[in-house]
């Protein structure tokens, strides 16, 4: 049962283009979306969050933007970069009820920027 | 300025062993958190830990796993008699406050495999 899908397992842009990574969710419950990066044996580094009340984020070259009755949200990097290359995370957030707030991640869309 | 420290970074466990792996959060932090990423998988949450506390471990196997955050020292998951499918990077996170909205700060992780 995957909450948070990430359809595209890779991405190739070219250097300069807009790189658009998507991610579909399933839970209606989630209240935070946000976008990480990660390079080959490190840790995920936070990039940008979305409150589910707002349907775009801007910060820099990364934009989020969400559509609720979708169900869906993508991060925009424009121009896109060479050292943008890496996994970039969806993840969203949701009160477990437990006394968390747990994050739920996709699989990850691996980009690959051409200079 | 030291961020989430993880050790090891690698971690070679023959099957029938224990395994600890090692989370110093970041200074200020109170909140930590473990997630599990299996090979070409995304990040799954296991634990919620404040100081002496486990506040959320919905997300742990109910055996073999358990997960500690003393008053002194750091947050420790220990894994009992492993077996080849606990194989997998392992990583923590920590932060200020219980809300997720601002993205956790995550370690560099411990990779395990068992032999």
């Amino acid at each position: 049962d995957q909450q948070v899908k990430q359809n595209s397992p890779s991405l190739s842009v070219q250097e300069g283009r807009i790189s658009i990574l998507n991610c579909d969710y399933t839970n209606s419950m989630f209240d935070y979306f946000l976008w990480y990066k990660k390079y080959p044996a490190e840790g995920p580094t936070f990039l940008i969050s979305i409150s589910s009340i707002k349907d775009k984020n801007e910060d820099g070259r990364f934009t989020v933007f969400l559509n609720k009755s979708a169900k869906h949200l993508s991060l925009h990097i424009v121009p896109s970069q060479p050292g943008d290359s890496a996994v970039y995370f969806c993840a969203a957030s949701v009160d477990s009820g437990a006394g968390s707030y747990q994050l739920t991640f996709g699989k990850g869309t691996k980009l690959s920027v051409i200079p | 300025n030291a961020g989430v420290m993880q050790n090891p970074r690698h971690l070679v466990r023959r099957r029938g062993q224990e395994a600890r792996l090692r989370c110093s959060p970041m200074k200020g932090h109170s909140h930590v958190y473990w997630y599990r990423q299996l090979p070409e998988e995304g990040l799954k949450f296991m634990v919620y830990l404040q100081k002496e506390n486990i506040i959320d471990e919905s997300g742990m196997p109910k055996e073999r796993f358990s997960a500690e955050f003393p008053k002194e020292g750091p947050s420790i998951l220990r894994i009992q008699q492993v077996v080849r499918g606990d194989s997998a990077a392992y990583f923590c996170a920590s932060s200020q406050s219980r809300g997720s909205n601002y993205g956790y700060t995550f370690g560099s992780g411990t990779r395990l495999t068992v032999v």
